[in-house]
């Protein structure tokens, strides 16, 4: 069935490194890709949408250029957290909508990437 | 904009039982999707159960099921037969019928099954 492989699942860096996220969609073209970030026992919060080939959209209060996002392929969406500091250590999940009735599609989620900045 | 809450940050039941899971949205439109989400240790997120706002019917998935009151916008989950894999954080989740899905989150609720 249809697959999100989302790369790293766990990193740890120190402060100020940039940090990319892979999510890559396998068996089926993501054009939409959504990216969300959690941070203990809460719940996921939207930070931004992919679409391919165009500007991401972002959602209120997520800094653009702290959280660079790319969607260069159907396949391939990318989360890049540059200059990250501990503030920005967190759970960040991908996810892409399947086939189905527009809104009611499933939504095939990575498996999430733990970040810890030092 | 669409908000979802769940009023129960944490909930416990025994093995066997039955427990419900509370959720309220709000929302303008008539067409509109609701989910539950399981999200256990591991924190993969594993769709429990889907319901379309024009179906009047619940959905039920085998020990899942939904009590959806679409006028007072309430959206339970029952888990019966509780088992110690149901162990989870549990989200109410909310798509409109014209997006691709972008999903509004309830606050999740954390649910233990004892033995």
């Amino acid at each position: 069935g249809a697959v999100v492989s989302q790369h790293p699942s766990w990193v740890i860096c120190k402060s100020g490194t940039s940090v990319k996220i892979e999510c890559r969609s396998l068996d089926f073209q993501a054009t939409t890709m959504f990216w969300y970030r959690q941070f203990p026992k809460q719940s996921l919060m939207l930070m931004a949408t992919s679409n391919e080939g165009s500007k991401a959209t972002y959602e209120q209060g997520v800094e653009k250029d702290k959280f660079l996002i790319n969607h260069a392929s159907l396949t391939l969406s990318t989360l890049t957290v540059t200059s990250a500091h501990p503030e920005d250590s967190s759970f960040y999940i991908c996810s892409a909508p399947g086939q189905g009735r527009l809104g009611g599609q499933p939504q095939h989620f990575g498996d999430g990437t733990r970040l810890s900045i030092l | 904009a669409q908000t979802v809450t769940q009023s129960q940050p944490e909930m416990s039941v025994q093995e066997a039982e039955t427990v419900t899971l509370s959720c309220t949205y709000d929302t303008s439109e008539n067409n509109y999707y609701l989910f539950w989400y399981k999200q256990p240790p591991s924190r993969q997120m594993i769709l429990v159960i889907r319901q379309e706002a024009y179906k009047q019917q619940n959905a039920t998935e085998n020990r899942f099921s939904v009590n959806f009151q679409k006028a007072a916008k309430s959206f339970s989950l029952k888990i019966s037969d509780s088992q110690l894999g149901d162990t989870a954080m549990y989200f109410c989740a909310y798509a409109g019928g014209t997006s691709y899905g972008k999903l509004t989150f309830g606050q999740g609720t954390i649910l233990t099954v004892h033995p």
